[in-house]
C-alpha cells in the first residue's frame, strides 16, 4: 500500500528565504507523485507532478521537486519565498488503483514573514 | 478558465439528517471523485466515478454514502443519516484522461458541520 509522510505540519520562512517542504513516500510499485497547494478558502491546485520522466520536476510559481528513489523522497523547494506563497501544501502519491485514487499527506502550512 | 464548482460552501445539519453535496465538474471531464478532509487530518479518498458507475471506493465510503450523476452535469454526494464524525470538508474533483498521470482538478470544497 502507498503512504505519504510530510515532515512538519507548519513551516515558517522569511520572505526571500529558501522554502523546503519535506515529503517521503512508501510505495510497492513505481509511484506517481504530486504536490498540491491550497490557498485560504480555495480548492486544491496542482503545483507539479512526477510521472517517471525527469527526476527534477518544475512546477508553477517557481516551485520544483526532486524525486529521489534511494531516499523515497519528493521534497518541494523554492529558492526565494514570496508572501503570496503562504498556503497549505499537500504531497500525494497515486494509490495504484483506478486513476485519481491519490493518497495525501497531512499537509504542511507555509507561513512567510516579511 | 474552467473550474469545478461545489455547493453549498458550508452546511450545518443535525445528526441523523440526510445531506446532499453538489458538484459541477469541468464539462469535458470523464472521471469524478469525492475526497474529504476532517479538520487537522489528511485529505482522504472516498470514491471515484466513471461511465455512470463507481469505479473505486474506500472503506470510508460505506452504505451511508452514495453518489449520482443525475443529469450529465451535476455530480452529487449523499450522506443518508449523518453522524458527528462526518463533519469535514468534502472536495469534489474531476479529470479528463485515464491513467494515474492525469491531473485532478479540485473544487473549493463544501464544509459539513454535523451537530
Amino acid at each position: 500500500a502507498q503512504s505519504v509522510t510530510q515532515l512538519g505540519s507548519h513551516v515558517s520562512v522569511s520572505e526571500g528565504a529558501l522554502v523546503l517542504l519535506r515529503c517521503n513516500y512508501s510505495s510497492s510499485v513505481p509511484p506517481y507523485l504530486f504536490w498540491y497547494v491550497q490557498y485560504p478558502n480555495q480548492g486544491l491546485q496542482l503545483l507539479l507532478k512526477y510521472t517517471s520522466a525527469a527526476t527534477l520536476v518544475k512546477g508553477i510559481n517557481g516551485f520544483e521537486a526532486e524525486f529521489k528513489k534511494s531516499e523515497t523522497s519528493f521534497h518541494l523547494t523554492k529558492p526565494s519565498a514570496h508572501m503570496s506563497d503562504a498556503a497549505e501544501y499537500f504531497c500525494a502519491v497515486s494509490g495504484g488503483g483506478s486513476q485519481g485514487n491519490l493518497i495525501f499527506g497531512k499537509g504542511t502550512k507555509l507561513s512567510v514573514k516579511p | 478558465e474552467p473550474e469545478v464548482t461545489q455547493t453549498p460552501s458550508h452546511q450545518v445539519t443535525q445528526m441523523g439528517q440526510e445531506v446532499i453535496l453538489r458538484c459541477v465538474p469541468i464539462s469535458n471531464h470523464l472521471y469524478f471523485y469525492w475526497y474529504r478532509q476532517i479538520l487537522g487530518q489528511k485529505v482522504e479518498f472516498l470514491v471515484s466515478f466513471y461511465n455512470n458507475e463507481i469505479s473505486e471506493k474506500s472503506e470510508i465510503f460505506d452504505d451511508q454514502f452514495s453518489v449520482e450523476r443525475p443529469d450529465g452535469s451535476n455530480f452529487t454526494l449523499k450522506i443518508r443519516s449523518t453522524k458527528l464524525e462526518d463533519s469535514a470538508m468534502y472536495f469534489c474533483a474531476s479529470n479528463l484522461r485515464s491513467g494515474s498521470t492525469g491531473e485532478l482538478f479540485f473544487g473549493e470544497g463544501s464544509r459539513l458541520t454535523v451537530l
